[in-house]
C-alpha cells in the first residue's frame, strides 16, 4: 500500500460516541498532520504531531503517533453530527522533501 | 483568522484551452504549494514554491503546468492546454516554513476545474 493509508475507509457512529481513525505510512517522516474535508470543500488543518512526539491533544481530538509501527490514530471524543466529514492523514517524508503525502481518507458519518 | 483564498471556486473550460487558477496565500507565509484531488482519489502534491522559484515538483507537474507569483500577494497555477484528465479540485496551500520544518500547511477552499 502507499504512504498514508487510513482505515477504516468509512465509519458510521451515533452522536456522543467516540470515533477512532487510523493511518499507516511506509517511510520515515518528519511529522504527520490530520486534515478534515467536508464534502467537496477545502482541507481544514486539525493537528500536527512531530516525529518525536507520541501523543497530542486539541479540544476533543487526540492524536497518537507510533513511529516504530509507522502508524497514527485520530480519536474524536463525544462526536457531533457536525463532525461528519472525511479525515485525512498527511505525512512529510524525511530527507528534505517538502510535499505532504496524503492517504485516501476515512469518511466519518455521525448520526444524530 | 487568516486564510488562504482561491478563485474561482469553479471553472469550466474546453479541452485545449489555457486556465489560470489564482490563490492568495496567508500574508506572512513564505512557502506555497499546489495540490490536486481527482474526484474520489487522494490529494496529490503538484509543486512547491519558495523565494520566487519552484523548490520541488511531482511527476504530474509536467511542461503543461507553470506557477507564478506575479506580485506580493497572488500565487497562480497555469495549465497551458487542458486535457480531460486535468479535471480535479485544485488546492493552494501555504506555510510559514517547509513541511520538514514542522509547521502546518493551510489550504484554501479549492477550485473545481472541469474540462469538457
Amino acid at each position: 500500500s502507499q504512504q498514508g493509508e487510513e482505515d477504516p475507509q468509512a465509519l458510521s457512529i451515533q452522536e456522543g460516541e467516540n470515533a477512532t481513525m487510523n493511518c499507516s505510512y511506509k517511510t520515515s517522516i518528519n511529522n504527520l498532520q490530520w486534515y478534515r474535508q467536508n464534502s467537496g470543500r477545502g482541507l481544514v488543518h486539525l493537528i500536527l504531531i512531530r516525529s518525536n512526539e507520541r501523543e497530542k491533544h486539541s479540544g476533543r481530538l487526540r492524536v497518537t503517533l507510533d513511529t516504530s509501527k509507522k502508524s497514527s490514530s485520530l480519536l474524536i471524543t463525544a462526536s457531533r453530527a457536525a463532525d461528519t466529514a472525511s479525515y485525512f492523514c498527511a505525512t512529510t517524508p524525511q530527507g528534505g522533501s517538502e510535499k505532504l503525502v496524503f492517504g485516501k481518507g476515512t469518511k466519518l458519518t455521525v448520526n444524530p | 483568522e487568516p486564510e488562504v483564498t482561491q478563485t474561482p471556486s469553479h471553472q469550466v473550460t474546453q479541452m485545449g484551452q489555457e486556465v489560470i487558477l489564482r490563490c492568495v496565500p496567508i500574508s506572512n507565509h513564505l512557502y506555497f504549494y499546489w495540490y490536486r484531488q481527482i474526484l474520489g482519489q487522494k490529494v496529490e502534491f503538484l509543486v512547491s514554491f519558495y523565494n520566487n522559484e519552484i523548490s520541488e515538483k511531482s511527476e504530474i507537474f509536467d511542461d503543461q503546468f507553470s506557477v507564478e507569483r506575479p506580485d506580493g500577494s497572488n500565487f497562480t497555477l497555469k495549465i497551458r492546454s487542458t486535457k480531460l484528465e486535468d479535471s480535479a479540485m485544485y488546492f493552494c496551500a501555504s506555510s510559514e516554513a517547509l513541511g520538514g520544518g514542522n509547521t502546518e500547511a493551510f489550504f484554501g477552499q479549492g477550485t473545481r476545474l472541469t474540462v469538457v
